[in-house]
């Protein structure tokens, strides 16, 4: 049971370039979520999925996109990096969306030069 | 729109001593989170608390959820070097959810 799964660890990129940061978890959980760390901030939400098939905005969505593959994966994809968005990224998932304990990945840095 | 305020934004405290954060809303929440996020970690739950006036106890942490559902405290007693990082509410109102901006805890030993 490794709860919830983040790849890559550590990305660098150069503006412009596009990518994908995955995300998968393994407890059933209806809800996932992508948020972004900015250094010594607080997280921000960028998109959550409330159940697979759905997805919603959150605070901060400009400058990227995201998947529900199906109920264990949520995809974030930025599609033209900007040094605006060099942060750390978490995925979260949670039972109910909105109303309960979340559980976070352990992160991907992300680097945009 | 929904926002909450957490002081202090930094604390450091000798070893032994005890320490406070506050969550502040603008406007009354229907439940609140608390997390903890260890230097260079990913945050982790520690508590939910839902009922007016709430006050749930994990060991040394004490949480409690104002009458009005419009703060929260989480106090710490006796602070460990193990305490260290950073502590996070999370405001699940209408606005979906909103993270406190963290109260970074950094304990001397």
């Amino acid at each position: 049971n490794a709860g919830v799964t983040q790849t890559p660890k550590f990305q660098v990129l150069k503006t412009g370039q596009s990518m994908t940061l995955q995300c998968a978890q393994d407890m059933n959980h209806n809800s996932m979520y992508w948020y972004r760390q900015d250094p010594g901030m607080g997280l921000r939400l960028i998109y959550y999925s409330a159940s697979e098939g759905t997805t919603d905005k959150g605070e901060v969505p400009n400058g990227y996109n995201v998947s529900r593959l199906n109920k264990r994966e949520f995809s974030l994809r930025l599609e033209s990096a900007a040094p605006s968005q060099t942060s750390v990224y978490f995925c979260a998932s949670g039972l109910l969306a909105l109303q309960e304990t979340q559980y976070f990945g352990p992160g991907t840095r992300l680097l945009v030069l | 729109g929904q926002q909450v305020m957490q002081i202090p934004q930094y604390q450091h405290v000798q070893e032994g001593e005890d320490f406070t954060t506050y969550c502040n809303s603008s406007t009354t929440l229907s439940n609140i989170q608390w997390y903890k996020q260890r230097p260079g970690g990913h945050p982790v739950f520690l508590i939910q608390l839902v009922k007016s006036g709430e006050v749930k106890k994990q060991k040394r942490l004490t949480f409690q959820f104002g009458e009005a559902k419009k703060n929260s405290s989480l106090h710490i007693t006796a602070t460990q070097t193990t305490d260290v990082g950073t502590y996070f509410c999370i405001s699940s109102g209408t606005y979906k959810y909103i993270f406190g901006t963290g109260t970074r805890l950094k304990v001397l030993a």
